[in-house]
């Protein structure tokens, strides 16, 4: 089983639609989760941290479920500028190597 | 912002060469890495380095490659002699360490070897 698995798409998107997308872990060990998002041949940039509660950046809203090892991230009102691969990332520790699923991309059309 | 900057941005070298890159981490930042990232594959972890030493490395991290931080500013990845199947995008990372701190990224190295 991979470590990290996610939905690699692509998720069609009309301009100020939803979407919605999970990634599951598998160690149980992990401590902290992250989105980030890349666009094509850059490097990973950090979109936003996810926490046990639930969080929320403006139009993008993180959940995690430790009981059943996912995160999801949901992007309302999507923009044109949304079109990237979104990478679900997770760690054992604070210092520690980040493991990365392959990406879900996410295509908004006009 | 404070960044982590790479160089060069593209390397191209002959197989069986060794090759260089360079990375300046974001400057109160302790703990350093390399991913790399084949075309159309998911990034993988390299190496960490932390307090002078590496703190961990991946199976790939063969003896093949090598990590330095020179002087207090610099963290290079050496690949001794380079193989077609080095050929992809190596980013370095950094981050304070702190429990839920995230890595920032350099741009990355392009990597082609033919």
């Amino acid at each position: 089983r991979k470590e990290v698995e996610q939905d690699p798409g692509p998720f069609n998107v009309p301009e100020g639609a939803t979407v919605a997308f999970n990634c599951t872990y598998s160690n149980s060990a992990s401590q902290s989760f992250f989105w980030y998002r890349q666009d094509c041949r850059k490097e990973p940039k950090l979109l936003m941290s996810v926490y046990s509660s639930g969080n929320e950046d403006g139009r993008f809203t993180a959940q995690l479920n430790r009981a059943s090892q996912y995160i999801s991230l949901l992007i309302r009102d999507s923009k044109l500028s949304d079109s990237a691969t979104y990478l679900c990332v997770v760690t054992r520790a604070a210092g520690n190597k980040l493991t990365f699923g392959g990406g879900t991309r996410v295509l908004v059309k006009p | 912002e404070p960044e982590v900057t790479q160089t060069p941005s593209h390397q191209v070298t002959q197989m069986g060469q060794e090759v260089i890159l360079r990375c300046v981490p974001i400057s109160n930042h302790l703990y350093f890495y390399w991913y790399r990232q084949i075309l159309g594959q998911k990034v993988e972890f390299l190496v960490s380095f932390y307090n002078n030493e590496i703190s961990e490395k991946s199976e790939i991290f063969d003896d093949q490659f090598s990590v330095e931080r020179p002087d207090g500013s610099n963290f290079t990845l050496k690949i001794r002699s380079t193989k077609l199947e080095d050929s992809a995008m190596y980013f370095c990372a950094s981050t304070a360490g702190q429990a839920g701190q995230p890595q920032h990224f350099g741009d990355g190295t392009r990597l082609s070897i033919l």
